[in-house]
């Protein structure tokens, strides 16, 4: 079945950029979005159709698929950003999630 | 402004039933496919059942097939997930959340969640 693979945690200094990947067996070929959850919160969308930012989201957020892996950057992270991160595509009919990357704003 | 309100959560014991509701305001639902994604306590997201638009079409997740049953009313804008015959590894928030009507469609929208604990 296809899975989607991402790294436990990041960790980022105030104003660094913070890169989360997302491997899956040709990813590029397909739609990647990614989400991000705080504490006690719901999730909220950040990037759709691999590199789309809804109404009210940063520019500092931008997202590139290619190959296996998908990539999620956040330009100037700020301790606000401190979350969980995760990536979310379709297989067919079946929606697979990434297990999410816990950013840390050191 | 786009609204999803989940409730119908709580503890029942293994075996027994629950029926979640999620009702939208704010968007026109019946325009939009919606999906129920539930997070165990310290884990990830899973996607557990989908709907079209009108109702016709239906997904569910091998964890849950055969056990859970997403429906609709498009006269009420509200989204309904059956549950029954509950095991401990269904505990979980449950979160309702409305689809982008455009290729590959993400979860544009998403509620505030509804806990549910099944425990003896």
């Amino acid at each position: 079945s296809f899975e989607l693979t991402q790294p436990p945690s990041e960790s980022v200094s105030p104003g660094q950029t913070a890169t989360f990947t997302c491997s899956g067996e040709k990813l590029g070929d397909k739609y990647v979005a990614w989400y991000q959850q705080k504490p006690g919160q719901s999730p909220i969308l950040v990037i759709y159709q691999d590199n789309k930012r809804p109404s009210g989201i940063p520019e500092r957020f931008s997202g590139f698929n290619s190959g296996d892996t998908a990539t999620l950057t956040i330009s100037e992270t700020q301790a606000v950003d401190e979350a969980d991160y995760y990536c979310q595509a379709w297989d067919s009919s079946t929606v697979v999630f990434g297990g999410g990357t816990r950013l840390t704003v050191l | 402004q786009m609204q999803l309100v989940e409730s119908g959560g709580g503890v029942v014991q293994p075996g027994r039933s629950l029926r979640l509701s999620c009702a939208a305001s704010g968007f026109t639902f019946s325009n939009y496919g919606m999906r129920w994604v539930r997070q165990a306590p310290g884990k990830g997201l899973e996607c557990v059942a989908l709907i079209s638009n009108d109702g016709d079409d239906e997904y569910y997740a091998d964890s849950v097939k055969g056990r859970f049953t997403i429906s609709r009313d498009n006269s009420k804008n509200t989204l309904f997930l059956q549950m029954n015959n509950l095991r401990p590894e269904d505990a979980a928030v449950y979160y309702c959340s409305k689809g982008q009507n455009v290729v590959g469609g993400a979860f544009d929208l998403w509620g505030q969640g509804t806990m549910v604990t099944v425990s003896s």
